[in-house]
């Protein structure tokens, strides 16, 4: 069975640009959850999902980060426009009922 | 509002050395879970154990073994016989027991054993 799916695996953009990271959860699965990896502050929540809606975005850094999952098999995380300091890792995971989160390969992302 | 600390940035141990890894954490609530989670130089995260908290049973699983306890708010996590391939930086978190609900994540603990 393919686990929780993150593309692009690796992206490298320049400042001021849009980015698109993209996760495609296990199938089944009613929970998405996007987190954030840095040096600084470790592994924090960004946003998570319930059924397609959005429970808990307190995490999102500002108005320029943006989640949505159009559907069960679904969800982006853009950043627009992009700066320096979001350079980091990104992982999505997803869960169905159960404690356990089941997350991606992750995407690394540098902004110079 | 949850919390988890994870007092050791970086451990080196000599192959071979046992090692334990420090957790401590802080909830309201009286029902939740602990996970420990491993991240290799590949990056991705790699789950080791769950436990409940009514369930304080310690549990060892090969080399691995872990000892929760309530009455200090700690998990900790330990390695016998330490090798090369248990380098990775090591994760402890917790969870609220009800609902579809986040993880709460520690700074990690950068491992580091050397053969």
């Amino acid at each position: 069975d393919a686990g929780v799916i993150q593309s692009p695996r690796h992206e490298v953009t320049e400042m001021g640009q849009e980015v698109t990271l993209r996760c495609k959860p296990i199938s089944g699965h009613n929970s998405l959850f996007w987190y954030r990896q840095t040096m600084m502050r470790g592994l924090e929540l960004l946003i998570y999902f319930n059924n397609n809606v959005p429970i808990d975005d307190s995490g999102m850094p500002e108005d320029r980060f943006s989640a949505k999952m159009p559907n069960a098999s679904f969800s982006t995380l853009k950043i627009q426009p992009s700066e320096p300091r979001d350079s980091a890792v990104y992982f999505c995971a997803s869960s169905l009922g159960s404690p356990e989160q089941f997350f991606g390969p992750g995407t690394r992302l540098t902004v110079l | 509002a949850q919390k988890v600390t994870q007092a050791q940035t970086e451990i080196s141990v000599v192959e071979k050395e046992d090692v334990t890894l420090d957790c401590v954490y802080e909830t309201r609530d009286t029902t939740y879970y602990l996970f420990w989670y491993k991240q290799p130089p590949s990056g991705e995260l790699v789950f080791l154990i769950r436990r409940n908290s009514f369930d304080e049973q310690n549990e060892i699983s090969g080399r691995y073994s872990w000892n929760f306890q309530k009455s200090t708010s700690s998990f900790n996590f330990t390695i016998t016989a330490s090798q090369v391939v248990d380098s990775a930086v090591y994760f402890c978190a917790l969870k609220l027991y009800s609902g579809n609900t986040p993880l709460v994540f520690g700074k990690g603990t950068r491992l580091s054993v050397i053969a």
